[in-house]
């Protein structure tokens, strides 16, 4: 089946930048997802971008897609104590009623 | 708007009673679903309803019934609970047009 890959942790300082990266299988992926899990909490949309764009700024937020090599990356910017969560990378193609969610990368931001 | 609602947000059994997990969404959405969510295991969709009338199977069903009830409500119901069913359950929905799912706040459920 499909496949959605991310680092297990991040450890980042804070004011420094994060990057947290993701690979995916679905040669078909239309819709590509970066979600958010507090803790003891459900996961929220951050943001969200179509395979056919390249990047998509949002605040401090940047994503990044390359198509050719499946990968997708998450920048935030001047990374603050409230940004440590659980980060998921989910994709869909636009067929689909399913996404496929990576295992979630846990961001860890120290002072 | 209060989103996707789930009830109850902690629950104990032993192992063989049985339980109905409820959810529910007031955004007038078409599909919705479950998953569980346990450590290092990411998220694994148990059962989805792409509509109202319908339900289907994701990947790890055994264990679970679901309901859709109408279109805002979706139940999970555990018939024989055991250990291995000790996880932390979402339900989920979504939107028309950027198909990004509304998650509830999920269910703690242990299983003794």
């Amino acid at each position: 089946g499909e496949d959605v890959e991310q680092s297990l942790f991040l450890s980042v300082r804070e004011g420094d930048s994060s990057v947290i990266n993701c690979t995916y299988t679905d040669s078909s992926s239309t819709y590509l997802y970066w979600y958010k899990q507090e803790p003891g909490a459900g996961l929220q949309l951050l943001t969200y971008i179509f395979s056919n764009m390249d990047m998509k700024q949002d605040q401090r937020l940047t994503v990044l897609l390359n198509k050719k090599d499946k990968h997708l990356s998450l920048r935030i910017a001047d990374t603050q104590t409230g940004d440590s969560a659980i980060y998921f990378c989910a994709e869909k193609s636009g067929g689909s009623y399913i996404p496929t969610f990576g295992r979630g990368t846990s961001l860890i931001v120290h002072p | 708007n209060a989103g996707v609602t789930q009830t109850p947000k902690f629950q104990v059994l032993k192992t063989g009673q049985s339980m109905t997990l409820q959810c529910a969404q007031d955004m007038n959405h078409n599909s919705m679903y479950w998953y569980r969510q346990d450590p290092g295991m990411g998220l694994r969709l148990i059962y989805y309803s792409a509509s109202e009338g319908t339900t289907d199977k994701g990947e790890v069903p055994n264990g679970y019934n679901v309901s859709r009830l109408n279109k805002r409500e979706f139940s999970l119901r555990l018939e024989s609970a055991a250990p291995s069913q000790t996880s932390v359950y979402f339900c989920a929905s979504t939107s028309a047009g950027w198909d990004t799912q509304y998650f509830g706040p999920g269910t703690r459920l242990t299983v003794l």
